[in-house]
């Protein structure tokens, strides 16, 4: 258990729609990083939260939106639904570190289907 | 460019057996760290090791350990003795340090299939 964890655990709705995925942090951690993994476009970097604020942004669709929360959880949006998204979407958190180590601890994942 | 070049979509391995798993990069960044992470058929992603760019010895964590040869730019995964929980899809991932970047960026997976 990477103490990281993620509602809901699994997904299915439809072409159109809105949903949110939930994430809680580790105990401590400040970053909160969300990512994609589908079929044909791999393992992608969407956002990057730190302390609630926007950080850094990857690949993420204007569709989708992402938010910190002063608890540090986070919420990733993902709106306008196609079948396209359907994908296991992760959320990883990490502590502040120096330089490049700097563990994320990833959630267990989200897995959408898109219908 | 890709980042991460994973070039095995499949391995085989026999068990008791040692495998190693390709990866290069390609980063103009003099500061970046490199992991890996093993996610099996259950999908959470496992955090195995990790290299820093000015790491002067290879890491080791119990059976595994990676191959960094910075000059040609590669950061394999070798796995001793394989078991058959070792079988599930291995990632390849850098995060370069010098943009101020801290997200990883991916490679494409090998997925490693530990034979009886």
């Amino acid at each position: 258990d990477s103490g990281v964890t993620q509602t809901p655990k699994h997904l299915i709705t439809a072409t159109g729609q809105r949903v949110t995925l939930r994430c809680s942090p580790r105990s401590g951690d400040l970053s909160v990083y969300w990512y994609q993994q589908s079929l044909d476009q791999g393992l992608q970097f969407l956002i990057h939260y730190y302390n609630g604020e926007e950080r850094a942004k990857g690949n993420i669709l204007e569709r989708f939106s992402a938010q910190q929360f002063p608890d540090l959880h986070s919420e990733l949006n993902l709106s306008s639904l196609e079948l396209g998204d359907s994908a296991l979407y992760f959320c990883a958190s990490s502590g502040f570190g120096k330089g490049a180590y700097n563990e994320q601890f990833f959630g267990p994942g989200t897995r959408l289907t898109v219908l | 460019a890709q980042k991460i070049t994973q070039t095995q979509p499949g391995m085989f391995v026999q068990e008791k057996e040692a495998v190693t798993l390709d990866c290069t990069y390609d980063t103009s960044d003099q500061s970046y760290g490199l992991f890996w992470y093993k996610q099996p058929s259950s999908g959470e992603m496992i955090f195995l090791i990790y290299q820093g760019s000015y790491d002067e010895q290879n890491a080791t964590e119990g059976r595994y350990s990676l191959n960094f040869q910075k000059a040609r730019k590669s950061a394999n995964l070798v796995i001793s003795a394989s078991q058959l929980g070792d079988s599930a899809m291995y990632f390849c991932a850098m995060r370069e340090m010098d943009t101020g970047r801290r997200a990883l960026t991916f490679g494409s997976g090998t997925r490693l299939q530990v034979q009886p």
